[in-house]
């Protein structure tokens, strides 16, 4: 049970907006603390793709951002394309835990 | 160019012990803290441990999962860092990444700096480590 709560599976059909929620609680997200956001293309690492609640990275397209409300945050992608496909994680701090939080991960699939 | 690459992972039995390496290049390695992950088949990631800078005293944190079994050290003369796993189990079969870390601020309620933890803007490609009979 992941401390931060993602939906398991998202989907969209090319050129479409999807976004993935990341839920977190008062001693998490809603305490101030920014995300974070990963992706994993299958098979591969993950890489950085969010930081910050939402600034991207170097190489990271604008089809990406980030936002942050209260106790939750979301990752949009716009004009999805096929090379999109892959898990994303979001990454917070739980001051209860002491710790990063992550979330358990979403599946994006283009349809 | 910026790069991880780990090594030292394959099979080993159960209660058998084994050192993972990360093998940095491209940075200043000793200026970074480095955390290990892992990511069990068909499974999300798990957070396994860090270890700071030699400035923030080399101290390192575990998740209780392998808290007195995993010890993480670092080598900057090298730009290596290391994950020792003692006592395996099987269920530390996974595929494990190190990382490279940097400091994502917190602030209190009055909007003033206190602490940081990290976030990780740099990935290994990983090394699998399978724990089996």
């Amino acid at each position: 049970q992941s401390v931060l709560t993602q939906p398991p599976s998202v989907s969209g059909a090319p050129g479409q907006r999807v976004t993935i929620s990341c839920t977190g609680s008062s001693s998490n997200i809603g305490a101030g603390y920014d995300v974070h956001w990963y992706q994993q293309l299958p098979g591969t690492a993950p890489k950085l793709l969010i930081y910050g609640n939402s600034n991207r990275p170097s190489g990271v397209p604008d089809r990406f951002s980030g936002s942050k409300s209260g106790t939750s945050a979301s990752l949009a992608i716009s004009g999805l394309q096929a090379e999109d496909e892959a898990d994303y994680y979001c990454q917070s701090y739980d001051s209860r835990l002491s710790g990063s939080v992550f979330g358990g991960g979403t599946k994006l699939t283009v349809l | 160019e910026v790069q991880l690459v780990e090594s030292g992972g394959g099979l080993v039995q159960p209660g058998r012990a084994l050192r993972l390496s990360c093998t940095a290049s491209g940075f200043t390695f000793g200026d970074y803290a480095m955390s290990w992950f892992r990511q069990a088949p068909g499974k999300g990631l798990e957070w396994v441990g860090f270890i700071r800078s030699k400035v923030y005293g080399e101290t390192t944190e575990y998740a209780a999962s392998v808290e007195g079994r995993f010890t993480i050290s670092r080598d900057d003369s090298k730009s290596i860092a290391y994950l020792q796993m003692n006592s395996l189990k099987t269920e530390d079969t996974a595929v494990y990444y190190c990382t490279r870390d940097r400091p994502s601020p917190m602030y209190d309620s009055s909007g003033y700096y206190f602490d940081y933890y990290y976030y990780m803007d740099v990935w290994g490609k990983g090394t699998t480590v399978t724990v089996s009979s």
